[in-house]
């Protein structure tokens, strides 16, 4: 079955750092990866996704994340974050076989201290 | 386009009251997803509609929540009778077309709390 782990509940960084966010997935094919953003009181925005090709993506608000298929990891980066990241961050995984269907992480909520 | 529209935003109701939350998707979508995120259980999908017609609803979790798709730009999500463990944000999504090649829209979600 798949699954999605994020192991980090929260982080905190500085303005003007750089930031990972961690996931790791379990899937028996090479699966759909996806990123997604949610800001206090809203809806998830898609940040990025993976799907095949290139395993270094490049996503909206300068944010990239790289497949790597021997550690069944899509980490999420950003060379230098500003204090309206501050949000939270979903991981998810789709499978081919199943269109529609996203199976999400619990999430990493980003705090940036100014 | 608005986006999806979701209403009401918050919701409080009493425990065994009905309760219906709405959708309108974005023009020209042709898919249609509900989901459900907790602090316990994160974000799950409980149905989805595309065409208008339910296609996987597995992910609804008891018979005490139905889902309905009257037409390409409404969808309601109703439970009866509401209990305390159903207090969640409910997302509404929509998409060109229910792939993995387009991207889902969401709205900002109805909060529903059930006292």
């Amino acid at each position: 079955a798949q699954s999605v782990t994020q192991p980090d509940i929260h982080i905190t960084v500085s303005e003007g750092a750089s930031l990972e966010l961690r996931c790791n997935y379990s899937y028996g094919a090479t699966p759909y990866l996806f990123w997604y953003v949610q800001s206090p009181g809203q809806g998830l925005q898609l940040l990025l996704k993976y799907f095949s090709g290139d395993t270094l993506v490049q996503g909206i608000k300068g944010f990239e994340a790289e497949f790597k298929r021997s550690q069944s990891s899509f980490n999420l980066r950003k060379p230098s974050v500003h204090w309206s990241d501050a949000a939270e961050y979903f991981c998810a995984v789709g499978a081919k076989d199943s269109s529609y269907k996203l199976i999400f992480g619990s999430g990493t909520r980003l705090l940036v201290r100014p | 386009d608005a986006g999806v529209i979701q209403s009401p935003r918050h919701e409080v109701t009493e425990m065994g009251q009905e309760v219906t939350l709405r959708c309108k998707p974005i023009s020209g979508h042709n898919s249609l997803f509900w989901y459900r995120q907790t602090m316990m259980r994160g974000l799950e999908l409980l149905i989805y509609f595309n065409n208008n017609v339910p296609i996987d609803d597995s992910g609804m979790p008891e018979d005490r929540f139905s889902a309905k798709m009257p037409n390409a730009s409404f969808s309601t999500l109703k439970i009866q009778p509401s209990e305390p463990r159903d207090s969640a944000v409910y997302f509404c999504a929509s998409d060109r077309e229910g792939s993995m090649n387009t991207e889902a829209f969401f709205g900002q979600g109805t909060r529903l709390t059930v006292v």
